[in-house]
């Protein structure tokens, strides 16, 4: 159960759009349409914002987009916000019936 | 609205045991299943367990599996972690999380266990 791999950091200027990648293998990310995208601010739980590889729960900004190739998920934050900056975590359901999440990524907002 | 509630985390000498609990409200608990998700000091978040709307099934991580007893009450809408065998390394934060299909759709605040001589 090997974390799936996302970049420690990402940065922007407001109103950039910036990508996370989150690679995994085809036992996971790339052998299932479930993955999903969390945000996490500092002190709080964390936030769903994408689930099945690129459907947004009701309620999250359209600015919020993902896909997913082979074994890589991209998350994709548009128009970047000083409420953006926080840490994103990818997850996916695997073939061993467990779930795994990313090494998480911090989202900086310059 | 859905409210997922953790208590009983706390301090606990290595080897020790704890039970979590998670009180749901705002949704049909019975109907869902439920997972624990946990997150050590300054680190990401890890996937711990999972059990089925009607408790007939539980998954496991490989790091606690054996361990850690993931349960529920469908007639109290809680939800169980129990946790013996404690070691340094399960000190984390402790959420529950609500299923919505293969993802987590609402999480509790989280409880704090600290595995410490």
């Amino acid at each position: 159960q090997s974390a799936l791999t996302q970049p420690a950091s990402v940065s922007g200027s407001p109103g950039q759009s910036i990508t996370i990648s989150c690679t995994g293998t085809s036992s996971d990310v790339g052998g299932y349409n479930y993955v999903s995208w969390y945000q996490q601010h500092p002190g709080k739980a964390p936030k769903l914002m994408i689930y099945d590889v690129s459907k947004r729960p009701s309620g999250v900004s359209n600015r919020f987009s993902a896909s997913k190739s082979g074994n890589t998920a991209s998350l994709t934050i548009s128009g970047l916000r000083a409420e953006d900056e926080a840490d994103y975590y990818c997850n996916s359901y695997t073939s061993s019936s467990t779930w795994v999440f990313g090494g998480g990524t911090k989202v900086t907002v310059l | 609205q859905v409210q997922l509630v953790e208590s009983g985390g706390g301090v606990v000498q290595p080897g020790g045991s704890l039970r979590l609990s998670c009180a749901a409200s705002g949704f049909t608990f019975s109907s869902y299943g439920m997972h624990w998700v946990r997150q050590a000091p300054g680190k990401g978040l890890e996937w711990v367990a999972f059990i089925r709307y009607d408790g007939s099934n539980e998954y496991y991580a490989d790091s606690v599996k054996g361990r850690f007893t993931i349960s529920r009450d469908n007639s109290k809408n809680t939800l169980y972690l129990q946790m013996n065998s404690l070691r340094a390394e399960d000190t984390a934060v402790y959420y529950c999380a609500k299923v919505m299909g293969l993802s987590f759709d609402y999480w509790g605040q989280g409880t704090l266990v600290t595995v410490s001589s």
